[in-house]
């Protein structure tokens, strides 16, 4: 069964270092989303692509976190620099689209198993 | 912010029926409700979605109420394996409306 990759599954680092995280959707997904999940908070939704843009990153702390999907495919979100805030889980979701045929659809967004982010 | 308010946990028996509550009072028209489970140390997966009818396959049941005010997720057989944080989201259908999750309810089915 096709899966959303993430890479590295775990991630520590120093305050002001920066880091940066790999999503790689299931294959003819072109919906791509990342998520923020905060120990016992629900996930959040930091950017959404449709193929090589971005639909949404109203969210996204633009001061320091970036994130790019350059061919449409797999995805890089950086955080520089980090700090000790945003320790938590950076979770990857990709989804077939959000239009099928022009008319709009609802395909459900599978998730990868995260990367979990410890900042010291 | 979430639209729906959902118990923060629930106890059931393996091999009993969890039925899993959440209010959503201000729903509108278009929203459908969705229901994802997270496992510890995974990533959230879709359970079932529905807008007023009841639905079912073959992780759950949702059963909506007449005023779509609020629904229950229904697992007949819980086992230990579906101890998760079930959420319940609200969801215009279609658009790049995202997926707003609020804090769930943590499921521990017990032996």
């Amino acid at each position: 069964e096709a899966e959303v990759a993430q890479s590295p599954r775990y991630k520590i680092t120093e305050k002001s270092q920066a880091v940066a995280f790999w999503c790689d959707p299931i294959s003819g997904h072109a919906t791509l989303y990342w998520y923020r999940q905060i120990l016992g908070q629900g996930p959040e939704l930091l950017v959404q692509f449709q193929d090589e843009s971005v639909v949404d990153d109203s969210q996204l702390p633009k001061d320091r976190f970036s994130a790019e999907r350059l061919k449409g495919v797999d995805s890089t979100l950086k955080i520089q620099p980090a700090e000790l805030g945003d320790s938590a889980m950076y979770l990857c979701a990709s989804s077939l689209s959000e239009t099928s045929g022009g008319a709009p659809s609802y395909n459900e967004q599978f998730f990868g198993p995260g990367t979990r982010l410890t900042v010291l | 912010d979430a639209k729906t308010t959902q118990p923060p946990s629930m106890d059931c028996a393996e091999g009993r029926a969890a039925n899993l509550p959440c209010n959503h009072s201000t729903i509108s028209g278009n929203e459908y409700v969705y229901w994802y489970r997270q496992i510890h140390s995974q990533g959230p997966q879709y359970i079932i979605h529905g807008l007023k009818n009841n639905e079912t396959n073959e992780m759950a049941s949702l059963i909506i109420t007449e005023d779509r005010k609020s629904s229950t997720l229904i697992l007949p057989h819980a086992t230990l394996r579906d101890t998760a944080v079930y959420y319940c989201i609200v969801r215009v259908w279609g658009g790049s409306e995202k997926l707003v999750f609020g804090k769930g309810t943590k499921l521990t089915v017990n032996p």
